[in-house]
């Protein structure tokens, strides 16, 4: 079953603004939260993680926001620019040496 | 320093053999994990490795096997090829395994079966 869900396959911005993308999990047992980013022919890259206990995280143009209430966080980039074009992967993992992905969010910056 | 290291990028075999798949970690790192990304099932786990013993294992059939060697270094073996195996196969390495600071990910290898 699917614990990692990003509902949105594609999201498309301009560039200079904001980039939101979203996702859910069900598993009350994640207790960190990854996103990666990917472009093809290549392997995921890290971006931001945060822990159970914290609400948000920040790292330069990325922010990371956790409701845990609502099993949903979110990636804000701010702001986009063309080289953030790429598949994002949200990720979550129960202490268990396993990420569990979500099946990704392909982000297209418009000049 | 040298990220994670897959060889080789490309693999093309027929139904029915078996492929081995090779992944060397960033220095120092202890834990090696195995994904499989589809374009049906997304990036689906494995297997992880910490000192050479398997600590997880994903829902794949048992012709998925795994093994990691003393210097970390880590391989897949896929025995009894079917089409559907047709995948990209990714290793990451971290230095315990701990999800937090995130995994390093190599550019993968292609299979491709025919």
């Amino acid at each position: 079953d699917q614990q990692v869900k990003q509902n949105s396959p594609s999201l498309s911005v301009q560039e200079g603004r904001i980039s939101i993308l979203n996702c859910d999990y069900t598993n009350s047992m994640f207790d960190y939260f990854l996103w990666y980013k990917k472009y093809p022919a290549e392997g995921p890259t890290f971006l931001i993680s945060i822990s159970s206990i914290k609400d948000k995280n920040e790292d330069g143009r990325f922010t990371v926001f956790l409701n845990k209430s609502a099993k949903h966080l979110s990636l804000h980039i701010v702001p986009s620019q063309p080289g953030d074009s790429a598949v994002y992967f949200c990720a979550a993992s129960a202490q268990d040496y396993k990420l569990s992905f979500g099946a990704g969010t392909t982000v297209t910056v418009r000049a | 320093k040298a990220g994670v290291t897959q060889t080789p990028r490309y693999l093309i075999k027929t139904r029915g053999q078996q492929v081995t798949l090779s992944c060397s970690p960033i220095s120092g790192h202890r834990s090696v994990s195995w994904y499989q990304q589809t374009p049906g099932q997304g990036l689906q786990f494995l297997f992880e490795y910490f000192s050479e013993t398997q600590r997880n294992k994903g829902n794949f059939p048992g012709r998925f096997s795994g093994r990691q060697f003393s210097n970390s270094r880590s391989e897949m073996n896929v025995s009894t090829l079917e089409l559907g195996d047709s995948a990209l196969y990714l290793c990451a390495s971290s230095q315990d395994g701990t999800a937090y600071y995130g995994y390093t990910f190599g550019s993968g290898t292609r299979l491709t079966v025919v």
